[in-house]
C-alpha cells in the first residue's frame, strides 16, 4: 500500500508571499492531519480534517488555512508568509477512528527568505 | 495546556545495551499513546502504539504504559548504531488532536 505522499517536497519563498502544500493520505484513510515542525519548537499541530470537515485546529494565527477533498486529498495554505514561518510541514493520514495510529509523509520543507 | 514531556538528550548507549526513553504527559483524559522515531532530515515513522496500562512488546521494542503515574516509556532491547534518532513521544484523548513530545535524540555508540 503507497505511503503518504505530500508535495512538493521543497519550496522557498519570500516574505509576503502565499503558498500551498498538498497532501495525499494512504488509501482508505480519510483522515488528515498537518503538523509544521520547527528545532525550537518540536512537532506543533495545525489542524486535522475528516470527510472535508475541520474537527480541531491547533494555535496558529489564520494565515494558515486548510481544506480537504472528497477523495481525503488535503490541502494547507499559509498567506502572507513570514520568516518564522520556515519549517518542515507535514501530514499524516489515519483512520477515522479517533485514537488510532498516525502514518506520517516525507514533508515538505519550506524556507521564507 | 496538555503537555508531553521528553527529556532532550542526547542519551548514549552502547550498542548492544537496553535504551530506555522516558514521556510524562499532563492530561488524564489521554487514551492513545505512540513512540515515533525521527532520522535527521526524515519524517517520523510510527514504532509503536499502547493504549492499556503495562507492557507491550513488538521485536526489540516494549512501550510501557502507567496511566495513574501519566508516565509511557520506551524499551530498545540490543540497541543498535542504525537505532540512533530522534524517538518523539504522542498522546491523544480521542478530540482528533494528537500532542507530541519534542523528542528524545538516541545515540548508540558502536
Amino acid at each position: 500500500k503507497a505511503g503518504v505522499t505530500q508535495t512538493p517536497r521543497y519550496l522557498i519563498k519570500t516574505r509576503g508571499q502565499q503558498v500551498t502544500l498538498s497532501c495525499s493520505p494512504i488509501s482508505g484513510h480519510r483522515s488528515v492531519s498537518w503538523y509544521q515542525q520547527t528545532p525550537g519548537q518540536g512537532l506543533q499541530f495545525l489542524f486535522e480534517y475528516f470527510s472535508e470537515t475541520q474537527r480541531n485546529k491547533g494555535n496558529f494565527p489564520g494565515r494558515f488555512s486548510g481544506r480537504q477533498f472528497s477523495n481525503s486529498r488535503s490541502e494547507m495554505n499559509v498567506s502572507t508568509l513570514e520568516l518564522g514561518d520556515s519549517a518542515l510541514y507535514l501530514c499524516a493520514s489515519s483512520r477515522e477512528d479517533r485514537t488510532v495510529s498516525q502514518y506520517f509523509g516525507p514533508g515538505t520543507r519550506l524556507l521564507v527568505l | 495546556q496538555k503537555e508531553v514531556e521528553q527529556n532532550s538528550g542526547p542519551l548514549s548507549v552502547p550498542e548492544g545495551a537496553i535504551a530506555s526513553l522516558n514521556c510524562t504527559y499532563s492530561d488524564r483524559v489521554s487514551q492513545s499513546f505512540f513512540w515515533y522515531r525521527q532520522y535527521s532530515g526524515k519524517s517520523p515513522e510510527l514504532i509503536m502504539s499502547i493504549y492499556s496500562n503495562g507492557d507491550k512488546e513488538d521485536g526489540r521494542f516494549t512501550a510501557q504504559l502507567n496511566k495513574a503515574s501519566q508516565y509511557v516509556s520506551l524499551l530498545i532491547r540490543d540497541s543498535q548504531p542504525s537505532d540512533s534518532a530522534t524517538y518523539l513521544c504522542a498522546e491523544t484523548s480521542g478530540t482528533y488532536k494528537y500532542i507530541f513530545g519534542t523528542g528524545t535524540r538516541l545515540k548508540v555508540l558502536a
